[in-house]
């Protein structure tokens, strides 16, 4: 069975600081990993995704992740929060070998910008 | 990216009564369409893939004769909430994809249900 674990519930970062939200997963096979934010009260929006080939993936605002196999993770980071990025981010795996179409998400790790 | 719109983005409504949500993909064709379920400071619970032409599959535990799911179109799913209860108050998102299975989903805004 895949599944996907975000181990804090909330980050707190001084704006400026690097930022990391970590991610790490369980499926068959290679993974399909995928990185959204959450603002309050709106849909999710895609920020990145890694399929196959470099492990360090950039995305939207800045952000960037690091595929690492041997660890099982996909840490979400950017080198300067700023703290329009507080919000909530989920992380989601989606395995190429299982036959339904389902994208398994963690439970989310809100970001707090502190100004 | 895409465009995937979700309306209304909040509605309340009587117990007892049923409730309509559309997702509509705005600048594509989505063949597969995913509804999800949001409880306050979880996270997203999927209820049901919706293929356009077929009958949705819903995930275990969702009463599919209580939400009804009918992917008419390649651009336009709906989720129907019948005979709402208080308990049925939720955030309810769509999302769907452009095509291969390695490809994202873009997700619609979301709709608050508040059943009084």
């Amino acid at each position: 069975a895949q599944s996907v674990a975000q181990p804090e519930d909330q980050v707190n970062v001084a704006e400026g600081n690097p930022l990391t939200v970590k991610c790490t997963y369980s499926v068959s096979g290679n993974p399909y990993l995928f990185w959204y934010v959450q603002y309050p009260n709106r849909g999710l929006q895609f920020l990145l995704k890694y399929i196959t080939g470099d492990n360090l993936v950039k995305g939207s605002y800045g952000f960037e992740a690091e595929f690492n196999k041997s660890q099982t993770s996909f840490h979400l980071k950017k080198p300067s929060a700023l703290v329009s990025d507080s919000a909530l981010y989920f992380c989601a795996v989606r395995s190429p070998l299982n036959r339904d179409d389902k994208i398994i998400f963690g439970k989310g790790t809100r970001l707090h910008i502190l100004p | 990216g895409a465009v995937v719109s979700q309306h209304p983005s909040r509605v309340i409504c009587k117990s007892g009564t049923s409730v309509k949500i559309e997702c509509r993909s705005l600048d594509f064709q989505a063949t597969t369409m995913f509804w999800y379920r949001q409880f306050p400071k979880q996270s997203l619970m999927l209820m049901a893939t919706s293929n356009e032409g077929s009958k949705a599959t819903y995930e275990q535990g969702v009463e599919k004769d209580k939400f009804l799911i009918n992917h008419a179109s390649l651009t336009l799913s709906t989720l129907t909430v019948t005979s709402a209860h208080p308990e049925d108050s939720s955030f309810y998102i769509c999302s769907a994809r452009k095509g291969q299975r390695n490809t994202e989903a873009f997700f619609g805004q979301g709709t608050r249900l508040t059943v009084v």
